[in-house]
C-alpha cells in the first residue's frame, strides 16, 4: 500500500461545475496535508493547505479534512478551463517526511 | 524577492557523461530536496538535506550524488551509473522538518540523452 493514494485520472469535468479530488493516506499520524496545482512542463505550485479536520475554503477552492478515515479532498468550484492541470497531494507523516501522491490529471472541458 | 533557482532549465547529456544541476535558494530554508519525474508520474525523492554538510538518500539515489556545503546550494550530479537520466528534476526547500509550512520548488530542470 502506497502512503499517499491518488486516482491518477484523468477526470474530465464540465467548465462551471464542481471537480472533486481526492487523497487517502496511510499513516494516522500525518500532520500537515497540501494540495499543489502542476501544470505541465512546470513546477509544483501550492493551492491549499489544511491542518485540523473540516473544511478550508478559499476563493473557488475548499480542502477538506477528515483524519478518522484518513482522507484529503479538494473541491474546485465553477471550473475553468485554466483549471486543467494536475494535483498533488502532499502528506506530512508522523516522521516529518513529506509524501507525495502521484498526482490525478483534471481535464476542464469547455 | 526570495525564491529557489534552478539552472539551467534545459540539459543535454551524452551517453556517459557526468552533469551538474544547480539549485540556489535565499528564502534561509534548512531542508533541501531533490526529486525526479517522468511522464505522467508523481515525484520521487533522490535525495535531501536537513542541515549543512549532511544529506540523506531517498527512494531512487543509485547513480545521483549530491552536495551541502553551503545552506543555500545544493546541487545534483546525474553520474554515468544513471542509465535511464531523462526525466524533470524538481529542487525543494522548506524550513525546518517540525514545521507545518510547505514545500517551495524551483522551476525545475529538464535532463535530457542525447
Amino acid at each position: 500500500q502506497k502512503e499517499v493514494e491518488q486516482n491518477s485520472g484523468p477526470l474530465s469535468v464540465p467548465e462551471g461545475a464542481i471537480a472533486s479530488l481526492n487523497c487517502t493516506y496511510s499513516d494516522r499520524g500525518s500532520q500537515s496535508f497540501f494540495w499543489y496545482r502542476q501544470y505541465s512542463g512546470k513546477s509544483p505550485e501550492l493551492i491549499m493547505s489544511i491542518y485540523s479536520n473540516g473544511d478550508k475554503e478559499d476563493g473557488r477552492f475548499t480542502a477538506q479534512l477528515n483524519k478518522a478515515s484518513q482522507y484529503v479532498s479538494l473541491l474546485i468550484r465553477d471550473s475553468q478551463p485554466s483549471d486543467s492541470a494536475t494535483y498533488l497531494c502532499a502528506v506530512k507523516n508522523s516522521n516529518y517526511q513529506l509524501i507525495w501522491g502521484a498526482g490525478t490529471k483534471l481535464i476542464i472541458k469547455p | 524577492d526570495g525564491g529557489i533557482t534552478q539552472s539551467p532549465k534545459y540539459l543535454f547529456r551524452k551517453e556517459g557523461q557526468n552533469v551538474t544541476l544547480s539549485c540556489e535558494q535565499n528564502l534561509n530554508h534548512d531542508a533541501m530536496y531533490w526529486y525526479r519525474q517522468d511522464p505522467g508520474q508523481g515525484l520521487r525523492l533522490i535525495y535531501y538535506s536537513q542541515i549543512v554538510n549532511d544529506f540523506q538518500k531517498g527512494d531512487i539515489a543509485e547513480g545521483y550524488s549530491v552536495s551541502r556545503e553551503k545552506k543555500e546550494s545544493f546541487p545534483l550530479t546525474v553520474t554515468s551509473a544513471q542509465k535511464n537520466p531523462t526525466a524533470f528534476y524538481l529542487c525543494a526547500s522548506r524550513p525546518p522538518d517540525k514545521s507545518n509550512t510547505e514545500a517551495f520548488f524551483g522551476q525545475g530542470t529538464r535532463l535530457t540523452v542525447v
